[in-house]
């Protein structure tokens, strides 16, 4: 079945505890990208990569890394986090990063920070 | 002004009806849109794309877009309570290489 597959699905942490947020697709995608979502503000994109090693800022990408060390993985580290980013997020991949690809979504990682 | 505006709902339609969802967005180069819909708590599902102006139709659903009028609307036929979700709009942006959305419309659709 193709997916786009995150894990885990919902994290409790302390504030400047590094965590990672795992993502995975089996679609042979280039492009991945995370996206966060508050209420009222819609789906924001955090970063995003277009094929390995090439990753670049959204519109939201302070206190947030990421690596595409390997095609199908793109990991969402946040080294040191704040309650500010307690936030629904997700993972996404599309063919090919164009704009005209539809995104496939990951089912979400639910993130509380204390 | 945001660059993708929804009515943010809810829209409450009967059971049967059609539900008309709208979009405006702000970029009168944007080139394609998409509808997603979400249910509470999900993630957000494809519904459908348009790339040209006009009508495009898949099954109950209908997607129309004006580029001179800068809106894109989503029509659903026969509304089922198993459409109630939340309906997200957004266009796509080449530079940086993503999506953008609008905050999303609540549908209602009442037994």
């Amino acid at each position: 079945e193709a997916q786009v597959t995150q894990n885990p699905r919902y994290l409790i942490t302390v504030t400047g505890k590094k965590l990672t947020v795992t993502c995975s697709q089996n679609m042979n995608h280039e492009y991945m990208s995370w996206y966060r979502q508050d209420p009222g503000l819609g789906l924001r994109q955090i970063y995003y990569s277009m094929n390995v090693e090439v990753t670049d800022k959204g519109d939201v990408p302070e206190g947030y890394k990421v690596s595409r060390k390997e095609k199908r993985n793109f990991p969402l580290i946040l080294e040191s986090p704040s309650p500010n980013q307690t936030s629904l997020y997700f993972c996404a991949s599309s063919f090919k990063g164009t704009g005209f690809s539809p995104l496939h979504f990951g089912n979400g990682t639910r993130l509380t920070v204390t | 002004q945001k660059e993708v505006e929804q009515n943010s709902g809810p829209l409450s339609v009967p059971e049967g009806a059609i539900a008309s969802l709208n979009c405006t967005y702000s970029d009168r180069g944007s080139q394609s849109f998409f509808w997603y819909r979400q249910y509470s708590g999900k993630s957000p599902e494809l519904i459908m794309f348009i790339y040209s102006n006009g009508d495009k139709e898949d099954g109950r659903f209908t997607a129309q877009l004006n580029k001179a009028s800068q809106y894109v609307s989503l029509l659903i036929r026969d509304s089922q309570p198993s459409d109630s979700a939340t309906y997200l709009c957004a266009l796509g942006v080449e530079y940086g290489n993503k999506l953008v959305f609008g905050a999303g419309t609540i549908l209602r659709v009442k037994s």
